[in-house]
């Protein structure tokens, strides 16, 4: 199995400010790493497809990078909305797994 | 618009059924691969279970394998999920979520059903 990791596991950001989250896998998974984004009682939201793709209707302040092991999800001047858990998703190999969630709070 | 409505969610004893239902629309249902992810309280994401296109495709998670069975009925445009022997571990929301064409993850998801195993 596939092991994803996301650090940090929390982050206090004020409006404005750069967030940068990372997934590491426990193996190389190419670029098959998508990214999530849920706010409190929502269903998860796709903010990034394949490590770099863009989602259309998704803000331009969120990017993607990374390939094999390592990611990055970028949030470029964090906005009061982006309050939220995101998580990153492999789909390299069964079982699909998930990262344990990086929860972004506003100050 | 793309559109999942999840139903079936309840109180169920341990060692009780459940069949969940996912009904989708704003898109041609019969080409897509379909999803189960769960979520237990205050926790993280946890795929359940993915179903391809015309069914060829079965996968299940190994904490549920024996026990669950995705289905779906292309013509009804609906996804199933019979939940068997449930244990107080399998309590969480469900989600049934769209896949790709000729991948598995998921790029809308439901508002997600409410399961709940215990006495």
């Amino acid at each position: 199995e596939i092991v994803l990791t996301q650090s940090p596991d929390f982050q206090s950001v004020t409006p404005k400010e750069k967030v940068t989250i990372t997934c590491r896998a426990s193996q190389s998974i190419g670029s098959s790493l998508h990214w999530y984004q849920q706010k409190p009682d929502q269903s998860p939201k796709l903010l990034i497809k394949y490590a770099s793709q863009s989602i259309s209707g998704v803000p331009s302040r969120f990017s993607g990078s990374g390939s094999g092991t390592d990611f990055t999800l970028t949030i470029n001047s964090l906005e009061a909305e982006d309050a939220a858990t995101y998580y990153c998703h492999q789909s390299s190999s069964l079982p699909w797994t998930f990262g344990q969630g990086t929860k972004v709070e506003i100050k | 618009e793309v559109q999942l409505v999840e139903s079936g969610g309840g109180l169920v004893k341990p060692g009780g059924s459940l069949r969940l239902s996912c009904a989708a629309s704003g898109f041609t249902f019969s080409s897509y691969s379909m999803n189960w992810v769960r979520q237990a309280p205050g926790k993280g994401l946890e795929w359940v279970s993915s179903i391809s296109s015309s069914s060829s495709y079965i996968y299940y998670a190994d904490s549920v394998k024996g026990r669950f069975t995705i289905s779906r009925d292309n013509a009804k445009n609906s996804l199933y999920l019979q939940m068997n022997s449930l244990r107080a571990e399998d309590t969480a929301v469900y989600y049934c979520a769209r896949g790709q064409h000729y991948d598995f993850w998921s790029d809308y998801w439901g508002q997600g059903t409410l399961v709940t195993v215990s006495s």
